[in-house]
């Protein structure tokens, strides 16, 4: 099964508005990554925040991390219409003993912003 | 910059038939990934390569083979297409250090299988 579920599926804003998606995890983690998907194109990555942190910001964007509840969220403040695409969270981990590092992707979150 | 290039873009493949996809890299990076991508499912991790020399499975190996021919180079190959397979495959890669851990995605192969 999928290691993150994002919150809500859909959502769907007037441009200006702020859009907060949450994502859930089930495994200890090293980093939750933050995706963007413009339809028909590949990922594009949008911001990391480690286990140790509790928030961080980029521009616009606000992530935080409560690793006691397995949880965090993304924040688009002032959202506008090039804003529309498809966000995933991705849990990043260690795997021990065998050196390398898995990413772990939700389903996504389809946001719509209108004009 | 190329940063992930990934061949074909589209595929149409009949039940039974074989086909390679292929993905490089230019930035020297260790790790190398191919995950699926279909409707409600969000990203499916297929087969990963830490470095160059080893592979693993991931989530959904079934029907799949992979080969990382060089540190650049990781291609999927699907021995007998079914029409299950038919989703969006993305080749990704990273650095994959505890301190640089972001990765870095192909624009993707449509594949119809049917």
């Amino acid at each position: 099964s999928q290691q993150g579920e994002e919150d809500p599926q859909a959502l769907s804003i007037q441009e200006g508005e702020n859009a907060t998606m949450n994502c859930s995890y089930k495994t200890s983690i090293n980093n939750l990554q933050w995706y963007r998907q413009n339809s028909g194109r590949g990922l594009v990555h949008l911001i990391l925040i480690r286990s140790n942190e509790r928030e961080k910001h980029s521009g616009r964007l606000r992530v935080t991390l409560d690793t006691s509840k397995k949880s965090s969220s993304l924040l688009i403040t002032a959202s506008r219409a090039a804003d529309t695409a498809s966000y995933f969270c991705a849990s990043g981990r260690m795997v021990t003993g065998a050196g390398s590092y898995q990413l772990t992707f939700g389903k996504g979150t389809k946001l719509s912003v209108i004009p | 910059n190329a940063g992930v290039t990934q061949t074909p873009k589209f595929q149409v493949l009949k039940t039974g038939q074989s086909m390679t996809l292929q993905c490089a890299q230019d930035m020297n990076h260790n790790s190398m990934y191919w995950y699926r991508q279909d409707p409600g499912m969000g990203l499916r991790l297929i087969y990963y390569s830490a470095s160059e020399g080893t592979t693993d499975k991931g989530e959904v190996p079934n029907g799949y083979n992979v080969s990382r021919l060089n540190k650049r180079e990781f291609s999927l190959r699907l021995e007998s297409a079914a029409p299950s397979q038919t989703s969006v495959y993305f080749c990704a890669s990273s650095r994959a250090t505890v301190m640089n851990t972001e990765a870095f995605f192909g624009q993707g192969t449509r594949l119809t299988v049917v």
